[in-house]
């Protein structure tokens, strides 16, 4: 059973800071992984999404990471700002027809200004 | 503007009654998930439809139904609501195949008293 871990569960840090947001999962065989993110009440904003076949995304100050073989991935976020308070939850989606997204519990990131 | 819609956004229903929460999508994505989010507990896949007319058992089935008659519409039942069914309930889609984004909408919160 392929199963999510998002490490730390909870983030604080002063703004400007870079940091980095840790997801790792128990079985490689994945088609892709997103990261997402969710503000308080509100549904959920993919921010990235990584084919197996390959090893980073970047989409403005965000770059995510894959190592499948380690079943690893990791979410950067350069020059932290306030606005970027919120639950980043990273999710997996399995190979073959049934493309479930698997999701970890999240990491709750606080920006301080 | 394009995305999924959910109805309502929030319910108070009373134990062993019936309810239907209501998904539309306008993206003419091939796949839609149900999801719950609880604390603690992160998002876990209720039900899911790879395309129109073909429906799958995700994590924590038991207790909801769900039909797929067209693209758009992904609607799920509770046929007997329990207070174990508290929780905030999100649709989402994607295109088939895991190669694009899962897009969510903004959930609907639903007490059973």
């Amino acid at each position: 059973k392929q199963e999510v871990t998002q490490i730390p569960a909870a983030l604080s840090v002063p703004e400007g800071e870079n940091l980095v947001l840790n997801c790792s999962f128990t079985d490689s065989a994945i088609y892709n992984l997103q990261w997402f993110r969710q503000d308080p009440g509100k549904g959920l904003t993919s921010l990235l999404l990584i084919q197996s076949s390959q090893r980073e995304q970047t989409s403005g100050r965000l770059n995510a990471s894959l190592d499948k073989s380690s079943g690893r991935s990791t979410l950067y976020i350069a020059a932290s700002q306030p606005g970027d308070s919120a639950t980043y939850l990273c999710a997996v989606i399995l190979g073959g027809a049934t493309n479930k997204l698997i999701f970890g519990t999240g990491t709750l990131l606080a920006v301080q200004p | 503007i394009a995305g999924i819609t959910q109805a309502p956004t929030s319910q108070i229903l009373a134990a062993g009654r019936r309810m239907t929460l209501r998904c539309t999508q306008d993206m003419r994505h091939n796949a839609m998930y149900w999801y719950r989010q609880d604390l603690g507990l992160g998002l876990r896949l209720i039900h899911y439809s790879n395309t129109a007319g073909t429906t799958g058992k995700g994590e924590v089935p038991d207790g909801y139904s769900v039909s797929r008659a067209n693209t758009d519409d992904f609607p799920l039942t509770l046929a007997s609501a329990v207070p174990s069914q508290t929780s905030v309930y999100f649709c989402a889609s994607s295109v088939t195949g895991g190669k694009g984004k899962a897009f969510f909408g903004q959930g609907t919160r639903l007490t059973v008293v």
